[in-house]
């Protein structure tokens, strides 16, 4: 099993949709947890960070976390095109060391 | 913000020499580095772990007489890549955790092609 799983993708969704990005991860002692995005070429940006259960929201983003389930996901609302990048789930694990998920393509589509 | 400067952000090598890569944390003070890789349409892949004033950590998998990696400051951390290989062609990034708040800042990366 994988340390760190999301939704395989590539996601396309249209302008003005909700996204939606799913992860889980296998190490119940996670305490952190991360999104961040990538465009192609470029290194990755942090877009949101949670650590306690339940939903935290800035913007049109909001992350959710469940502990017990050991899911984090990320929802897009008012999808743009700009949105248009690979999403990255991070975990951050014992030893303050970040482990990847393999990432989603999300393509909103205008 | 947080910041860390990374360079080069391209570089095209012959096959047998050596590349180094800089990354320097330009407001905070990093005592730690993370050096990650990536090859195209997958995750960032943590090589090692950097510490200043001590030896890095590599990870399983990872030559670490083939990556060497050196911290000797608080602000710059390098990655060699020695006698390199075109099968070492990759994206190679460092991130540092941000000393405020919760997070991990990213380098703007290195494209490394070996002819």
């Amino acid at each position: 099993q994988k340390e760190v799983e999301q939704n395989s993708g590539p996601l396309s969704v249209p302008e003005g949709a909700i996204a939606s990005l799913n992860c889980t991860y296998s190490d119940r002692g996670s305490q952190s947890f991360f999104w961040y995005r990538q465009y192609s070429g470029k290194s990755p940006e942090l877009i949101m960070f949670i650590y306690s259960n339940g939903d935290k929201e800035d913007g049109r983003f909001t992350a959710q976390l469940n502990k017990a389930s050991q899911y984090v996901s990320l929802l897009i609302r008012d999808s743009q095109p700009s949105d248009s990048a690979t999403y990255l789930c991070a975990v951050e694990t014992s030893g303050s060391r970040l482990t990847f998920g393999e990432g989603t393509q999300l393509t909103v589509n205008p | 913000g947080a910041v860390v400067s990374q360079h080069p952000s391209r570089v095209i090598c012959k096959s047998g020499t050596s590349v180094k890569i800089e990354c320097r944390s330009l407001d905070f003070q990093a005592t730690t580095m993370f050096w990650y890789r990536q090859f195209p349409k997958k995750s960032l892949m943590l090589m090692a772990t950097s510490n200043e004033g001590s030896k890095a950590t590599y990870e399983q998998g990872v030559e670490k007489d083939k990556f060497l990696i050196n911290h000797a400051s608080l602000t710059l951390s390098t990655l060699t890549v020695t006698s390199a290989h075109p099968e070492d062609s990759s994206f190679y990034i460092c991130s540092a955790r941000v000393p405020v708040g919760y997070g991990y800042t990213f380098g703007s990366g290195t494209r490394l092609t070996v002819v």
